[in-house]
């Protein structure tokens, strides 16, 4: 059973601050993973999604990368902005054709001006 | 274009209820997906439906039933609530497949909070 663990569940950093969340999952047969963002009394939005085959995915300040063989990801930000702080859920698809994702339980970020 | 929308926002229920919650998907989405969040959790795959038929379930029980619309608008229907049902109800819509490719995007709505009493 594929089971997904976010760390740290919640962190607080000042402004400019870079900094890397970590996801890891214990199947690593895997066919894609997304990294999700959540605001308070928002539903998720979509940050960046990795394909098993692929190692790395940007966008703008976001870099996440992916180790299938160890079962590990990052989501690196750079130079944090007061505007990041949300809960970052990363998920984790076994097979094609569904969108039945496995979540974690997120990290709770607040960045501080 | 309109994102994705649900109804109620909040909602509170007696245990042994009923409840029907809906989402509008985003124009030109034949996929909807719904997931339930409990506090403090991240979300759990509840099914999705493609083109008005279910095609993918998780661990939930029968109770959880769905439906989907020609309009590809959706309800999740619950009977015989529990206090654990207790949570925030999530619909995504998707492109599925666009143009030959299946797309796995997925744009979430803000949720219906339910609370079972």
């Amino acid at each position: 059973k594929q089971e997904v663990t976010q760390i740290p569940a919640a962190l607080s950093v000042p402004e400019g601050e870079n900094l890397v969340l970590n996801c890891s999952f214990t199947d690593s047969a895997i066919y894609n993973l997304q990294w999700f963002r959540q605001d308070p009394g928002k539903g998720l939005t979509s940050l960046l999604l990795i394909q098993s085959s692929q190692r790395e995915q940007t966008s703008g300040r976001l870099n996440a990368s992916l180790d299938k063989s160890s079962g590990r990801s990052t989501l690196y930000i750079a130079a944090s902005q007061p505007g990041d702080s949300a809960t970052y859920l990363c998920a984790v698809k076994k097979t094609p054709g569904t969108y039945k994702y496995i979540f974690g339980t997120g990290t709770r970020l607040k960045v501080l001006a | 274009e309109t994102g994705v929308t649900q109804s109620p926002t909040h909602l509170i229920k007696t245990r042994g209820q009923q409840v029907t919650l809906r989402c509008s998907s985003q124009s030109g989405h034949n996929t909807v997906s719904w997931y339930q969040q409990a506090l403090g959790q991240g979300p759990q795959f509840i099914f999705q439906y493609y083109r008005e038929e279910e095609n993918g379930r998780g661990n939930f029980p029968p109770r959880f039933s769905g439906l989907q619309f020609p309009n590809y608008s959706s309800e999740l229907n619950v009977n015989a609530l529990e206090l654990d049902d207790s949570a925030l109800y999530l619909c995504a819509s998707s492109p599925g497949l666009a143009g030959g490719t299946l797309s796995y995007e997925q744009y979430f709505g803000p949720g219906t909070r339910l609370t079972v009493t």
